[in-house]
């Protein structure tokens, strides 16, 4: 069945490092990919999208592009903000009757500190 | 934006009773709202997918018996954990989307989920 692995965490950065979360899936067909955040005691929220191979979704200085020959969609943003320590979820929703179902990887949690 | 809220927050019950989680839409209709679990360090898995005024729709292996799901206006899911048991204690988070049925390609939005902890 789909699937969406990602990196374990904690990840810690310093303020305006370079962060990369890896994010990699397995599914049949043409699935549309997601990046989630969750702050504190929030729900999850919808960070950026992607639905094609070689799309690339951008929000909030945040960017991942969609790669089908390698099946990733890495999250990268250039320079981190304590603002940004969350937990970061990456998303698969499948093609066909798999389409109403997003499937999602064991989440990323992101320190960043001052 | 579309906000969900859920209630409790948080939830601490003896074994063998039954408790209620409430999934509200605050600002718009929600026509189907999905129920997720949550281990510990693990990812989220969809329970259930639920439409106004129909029955749930349940993922394989989950015991529909045991998780009740009524969605019985546009604003309003419940999920009750029928005679819960210590093997049931998890993070319980619901979603909501304004699109149409089971196959709708709108955006999902979230609530800040429910601990259970069953003693």
């Amino acid at each position: 069945g789909d699937s969406v692995t990602q990196m374990e965490g904690p990840v810690t950065l310093s303020e305006e490092a370079f962060l990369t979360i890896n994010c990699t899936y397995t599914a049949t067909g043409y699935p549309s990919l997601f990046w989630y955040v969750q702050y504190p005691g929030e729900g999850l929220q919808l960070l950026l999208k992607a639905t094609k191979a070689d799309d690339k979704g951008s929000n909030k200085g945040f960017e991942a592009t969609y790669r089908k020959e390698t099946t990733s969609f890495h999250l990268e943003k250039g320079s981190v903000q304590v603002s940004d320590s969350a937990v970061y979820f990456c998303a698969l929703r499948g093609s066909g009757d798999s389409s109403y179902k997003l499937i999602f990887g064991s989440g990323t949690r992101l320190l960043v500190r001052p | 934006g579309a906000v969900v809220s859920q209630h409790p927050s948080w939830v601490i019950c003896k074994s063998g009773t039954s408790v209620k989680i409430e999934c509200r839409s605050l600002d718009f209709q929600a026509t189907t709202m999905f129920w997720y679990r949550q281990f510990p360090k693990q990812s989220l898995m969809l329970m259930a997918t639920s439409n106004e005024g129909s029955k749930a729709t349940y993922e394989q292996g989950v015991e529909k018996d045991k998780f009740l799901i009524n969605h019985a206006s546009l604003t309003l899911s419940t999920l009750t954990v029928t005679s819960a048991h210590p093997e049931d204690s998890s993070f319980y988070i619901c979603s909501a989307t304004f699109g149409g049925g089971r196959t709708s390609y709108n955006e999902q939005f979230f609530g800040p989920g429910t601990r259970l902890t069953v003693l």
